[in-house]
């Protein structure tokens, strides 16, 4: 069974620099899984952040980005603010139709 | 604008059954691919299933194999998600989410979701 993980949380203070990264329980993270990213805050449907590894979904923020670091994907916030403390998912498209999403990482700005 | 709607959630009992539905509008709805996704309450997101834009093809995490059936009806704009077998672990916040254009693989546009809570 594939698993995908996550930090479960991350702290980053106002202004700041964050990556949060997305690991397969076996393998490397490649462009060929597609990576994209979401964010959700409590209550609310999750948001497209970033979709195929880098490219930004319409209207987001360029503090956001996206990447390949290593063997896993990464999305990183730079000058990070208040608002952007959020739950923060990754998904992964294994193929034959299937999506895994990793566990989130719950980041807290202060 | 795109607009996902799901309606349909609610109490049940465990062994029920419930079938969810999305009312899709804002985009020609039988182009794309669509999907569910749940949320149990303090967790994180679940994928479920997912249909091509005909409805000839469908997918599931192996978690609700056998027990859920996604379907659509393209001439009512509507994607359909059957529960069957219902568990306690099914309780959740269930997502529609149109998937992108082909070729770019992921959910673009998501609904407000419906809660089902399985509970006696």
């Amino acid at each position: 069974q594939t698993v995908v993980t996550q930090e479960p949380s991350f702290s980053v203070s106002p202004g700041g620099t964050v990556t949060l990264t997305c690991a397969l329980s076996s393998g490397s993270v490649s462009t060929s899984y597609y990576p994209s990213w979401y964010q959700q805050t409590p209550g609310q449907a999750p948001r497209t952040l970033i979709f195929s590894t880098n490219t930004r979904s319409s209207g987001v923020p360029d503090r956001f980005s996206g990447s390949i670091l290593g063997n896993k994907a990464a999305l990183t916030i730079t000058g990070a603010q208040a608002d952007d403390e959020s739950d923060y998912y990754c998904v992964l498209y294994m193929g034959s139709g299937i999506w895994v999403f990793g566990g989130g990482t719950k980041l807290t700005v202060l | 604008e795109v607009q996902l709607l799901e309606s349909g959630g609610g109490l049940v009992q465990p062994g029920g059954s419930l079938r969810l539905s999305c009312a899709a509008s804002g985009f020609t709805f039988s182009n794309y691919f669509m999907s569910w996704v749940r949320q149990a309450p303090g967790k994180g997101l679940e994928w479920v299933s997912v249909i091509s834009g005909g409805g000839s093809s469908t997918y599931y995490a192996d978690s609700v194999k056998g027990r859920f059936t996604i379907s659509r009806d393209n001439s009512k704009n509507t994607l359909y998600l059957q529960i069957n077998s219902l568990r306690a672990e099914d309780t959740a916040v269930y997502y529609c989410a149109k998937r992108a254009a082909d070729g770019l693989k992921y959910f673009d546009y998501w609904g407000q979701g419906t809660l089902v809570t399985v509970s006696s």
